[in-house]
């Protein structure tokens, strides 16, 4: 059985452009959230997914923006990047309802 | 809202020797606290998970304790090896889905 899995594992973008990170959950997973983890900090809460709709979010700005699909899988989009947006970003998913989430490996963004 | 402290931010010690790592969090009312392991430019691999219910799990040499009164919990490692060489976070939750990380201890065991 597969876990999390993310891709790209890594990423380099400039200041200004906008980026795509992707998600895959456990099986048997219908929630994602999303985590970005800047250097030497703990994970941030950026926001979570649950039935392809935005369920909850964290104190990040509206650039930040995601998507659920149909099978669960989910995006995470930043528009206008800026080089503090630079950070691991932390896929995590969840069944429904439980607060147990398991972890992806992350996706490494640096801005430039 | 919540907030998690964890104490020491690093911490060095000889191979062999038995160690504390400690977290706090403000809000009693947790749902559950977790202890995850972070090697560099890694994800996060879960250590041991507590639930409220519950004062304590243990795994191998690892030993959890959930103080849910003091606002407490701590990981206990035992005969510590330079393996263990990592960032050790501890995270809440609290009923509302997200987990609450706090900055992580980095733990450097000496060969």
């Amino acid at each position: 059985d597969a876990g999390v899995t993310q891709s790209p594992t890594h990423l380099i973008k400039t200041r200004g452009q906008q980026v795509t990170l992707r998600c895959s959950p456990k099986s048997g997973h219908d929630t994602v959230s999303w985590y970005q983890q800047a250097l030497g900090q703990g994970p941030q809460f950026i926001f979570q997914y649950y039935e392809e709709e935005e369920r909850q979010r964290g104190n990040f700005p509206d650039r930040f923006s995601g998507h659920q699909f149909p099978n669960y899988s989910s995006e995470l989009n930043v528009n206008a990047l800026l080089l503090g947006d630079s950070a691991l970003y932390l896929c995590a998913s969840s069944p429904g309802g439980v607060e147990t989430q398991y972890f992806g490996p992350g996706t490494r963004l640096l801005v430039l | 809202k919540q907030e998690v402290t964890q104490i020491p931010a690093a911490l060095s010690v000889p191979e062999g020797e038995n160690l504390v790592l400690n977290c706090s969090f403000t809000d009693s009312a947790i749902y559950n606290l977790q202890w995850f392991r972070q090697d560099p430019g890694k994800g996060l691999t879960s250590l041991l998970l507590i639930q409220s219910s519950q004062r304590e799990q243990t795994s191998g040499r690892l030993n959890a304790s959930l103080d849910k009164s003091s606002g407490r919990s701590t990981l206990y490692i035992a005969a510590s090896q330079p393996g263990d060489s990592a960032t050790y976070l501890c995270a809440s939750t609290s009923g509302t889905y997200k987990y609450i990380f706090g900055t992580g201890t980095r733990l450097k065991v000496l060969a």
